[in-house]
């Protein structure tokens, strides 16, 4: 399995401008997070969904962040309008019900100018 | 997260030299994750703990679980250019196994 595949993995844009993340779970895996990280902050989880429906999204900052999961295999995150302090690195990871292990993709790293 | 506590914040250690992390919650735990970031990359699992006084180890890395399960440290032994890296510890502290995270630690060995 090629593991949870992010795109893009830079993502540079205006402050006002629409930014939308993408997700590939690993195959199988029936959870999917969104995390942020940020110096100051840490890495942050902002929603996770089990069987492509939101569970918990008590840490999406504001009306301004959504995240969507049409199917098993693809989901998104996406910031509109984007804000400077936005800026940060978003992780997705996966993990399969039964274990405990998950399995993170390699980050978008997003900058807000 | 204010639940969870790392220490130390940042740790230079000569090669060949043993070091230990800690990671302190407020709460109690039912479960404690260790992982491990490089620069630019995603973070790796490496263990989890759930029972008080619970240890286990990977390769040169092991981990222990206290009993009031409520700390955990991680300890390197012989450290390599390698163990580099960020570690985080990650709680599981309401038992649905929704996992907060440490600030993380970061490690740098020097040759």
């Amino acid at each position: 399995d090629a593991g949870v595949i992010q795109s893009p993995r830079h993502e540079v844009t205006e402050m006002g401008q629409e930014v939308t993340l993408r997700c590939k779970p690993i195959s199988g895996h029936d959870y999917l997070f969104w995390y942020r990280q940020t110096m100051m902050r840490g890495l942050e989880l902002l929603i996770y969904f089990n069987n492509n429906v939101p569970i918990d999204d008590s840490g999406m900052p504001e009306d301004r962040f959504s995240a969507k999961m049409p199917n098993a295999s693809f989901s998104t995150l996406k910031i509109q309008p984007s804000e400077p302090r936005d800026s940060a690195v978003y992780f997705c990871a996966s993990r399969q019900t039964g274990t405990y292990e998950q399995y993170f993709g390699p980050g978008t790293r997003l900058t807000v100018t | 997260s204010q639940e969870l506590e790392q220490s130390p914040q940042s740790l230079i250690v000569q090669e060949g030299k043993n070091l230990t992390i800690n990671c302190t919650s407020s709460k109690t735990l039912y479960g404690l994750y260790w992982y491990k970031q490089k620069y630019g990359e995603g973070l790796i699992f490496l263990m989890m703990l759930q029972k008080g006084g619970e240890e286990k180890s990977h390769e040169k890395i092991t981990a222990k679980l206290d009993e009031k399960k409520q700390q955990s440290s991680l300890h390197i032994t012989a450290s390599q250019p390698s163990h580099a890296g960020i570690y985080l510890c990650g709680a599981d502290t309401g038992g649905y196994q929704k996992v907060t995270f440490g600030t993380g630690t970061k490690l740098q060995v020097i040759p």
